[in-house]
């Protein structure tokens, strides 16, 4: 079963906006990651924030992460037209399993 | 980080037959994982394959439809054997990183007719 429901499902911007995605998640984690897919292909990784940290940063990239809400979001600054994928977070549960949410696919219009 | 090689990345394969899906890593790891993505999906994780052990296959996949082999600590293959429509998807394999994040292939596009 999927950990992490996010949402939206699906974002549509301008380029120049700001990109906010959130992923919900169920069980303890040990950290939280979020990854890039474009176009079907592999993913990327992205920025990894651990759960006993609230905020994270990375170039045009914000984390955070409320473990009493077991939530986290990815904010996205400045957009442009090639941060146009899908977005997908993915939780540490332990014993070297990762799992992935449902991903949140964002269009960036030029 | 971790540099990994999958190929083949897109085939079109008959109804019944078999495909192998083979992925090279740069450096020796302890575990391959290889995921499913179906079409507007997230991924799915079908199976952990540990070198010189058997793969260990979550809910939902068997060994007969998705049979792997690790022969050594950089390689595995994966192969969906007697196809069906159903299992057109991406499949991709993984390694984790020191961090637990996850490494990917290119990925590869499988079509069933």
């Amino acid at each position: 079963s999927q950990q992490g429901e996010e949402d939206p499902q699906a974002l549509s911007i301008q380029e120049g906006e700001n990109a906010t995605m959130n992923c919900s998640y169920k069980t303890s984690i040990n950290n939280l990651q979020w990854y890039r897919q474009n176009s079907g292909r592999g993913l990327v990784h992205l920025i990894l924030i651990r759960s006993n940290e609230r905020e994270k940063h990375s170039g045009r990239l914000r984390v955070t992460l409320d473990t009493s809400k077991k939530s986290s979001s990815l904010l996205i600054t400045a957009s442009r037209a090639a941060d146009t994928a899908s977005y997908f977070c993915a939780t540490d549960e332990g014993y070297q399993k990762v799992t992935f949410g449902t991903g949140t696919k964002l269009q960036v219009i030029p | 980080s971790a540099v990994i090689s999958q190929k083949p990345s897109r085939d079109i394969c008959q109804r019944g037959t078999s495909l192998t899906i083979q992925c090279q890593v740069d450096s020796q790891v302890t575990m391959m994982f290889w995921y499913r993505q179906q079409p507007g999906q997230s991924l799915t994780l079908i199976a952990t394959a540990n070198q010189g052990s058997e793969a260990t296959y979550e809910s939902g996949f068997v060994i007969d439809k998705f049979p792997i082999s690790r022969p050594n600590l950089t390689f595995s293959t994966l192969t969906v054997s007697n196809m069906s429509p159903e299992d057109s998807s991406i499949y991709l394999c993984s390694v984790l990183g020191g961090n637990t994040e996850a490494f990917f292939g290119q990925g590869t596009r499988l079509t069933v007719v």
